[in-house]
């Protein structure tokens, strides 16, 4: 089975708290790809991050960070200081090397940061 | 460079009509998806092009919805007659190629069927 599942449906933060996204996802495959998309209310799908199955390193885009974990099956996303532009449903996807692109997305996390 | 365009924006129709919409994907862009966004979940794959060949419609559905991608570039997505559970936003995507690398959407077509 393939399946992205984000726990937490909602979360509300003050402006300058760091908030953890979780992601836990389900597969049989060794090659497999990880994503995250920020979708704000303006309706847009934003690409933020890129993993393959085969890459562990956590990665550091300014107030961005994710922690990818094959042996707990979660690639966690970190927004560190968060900002009122950083309101926005967050999105976790796998795609599988073999079914072309195909994004199987997770039920997202609808962040809201308070000033 | 301009990203995915999609319209209309948002279409309010009576079920049982027919309703279209419209995208035209990144320059250069061999693979097309169309999604289906119900309120409150992620995406859902509908279909899925590789130039102007469908190669994953399994979520299709057939009876009511059609979509083709003329000469590889643009695409239309079309449901005939639209019912109330068609309400939801359709998202058309775009990627260099499929396998991996990430797709970039448009802003969408949110439908609601009265």
């Amino acid at each position: 089975a393939q399946k992205v599942t984000q726990a937490q449906t909602e979360i509300s933060v003050v402006e300058k708290e760091d908030v953890t996204l979780d992601c836990v996802y389900e597969t049989r495959d060794t090659t497999y790809y990880l994503f995250w998309y920020k979708q704000p209310p303006s309706g847009e799908l934003v690409f933020l991050i890129r993993r393959n199955s085969f890459d562990e390193q956590n990665e550091i885009s300014g107030r961005y960070s994710w922690n990818f974990q094959k042996s707990t099956s979660s690639f966690n996303f970190t927004i560190t200081a968060s900002q009122v532009v950083d309101s926005a449903v967050y999105f976790c996807a796998l795609s599988h090397y073999n079914q072309g692109g195909k994004l199987i997305f997770g039920q997202g996390t609808e962040l809201s940061v308070k000033p | 460079e301009a990203g995915v365009v999609q319209s209309p924006r948002y279409k309010i129709i009576e079920k049982k009509q027919p309703v279209a919409f419209w995208c035209n994907p990144i320059s250069g862009h061999n693979t097309l998806y169309w999604y289906r966004q119900n309120l409150g979940q992620g995406p859902e794959l509908l279909i899925r092009y590789e130039n102007e060949e469908a190669v994953d419609d399994s979520q299709l559905p057939k009876d009511r919805f059609s979509a083709e991608r003329l000469k590889g570039v643009d695409s239309t997505l079309k449901i005939q007659p639209a019912e109330l559970g068609d309400s939801a936003v359709y998202l058309c995507a775009s990627s260099v190629t499929g396998g991996g690398t990430e797709a970039f959407f448009g802003q969408g077509t949110r439908l609601t069927v009265v």
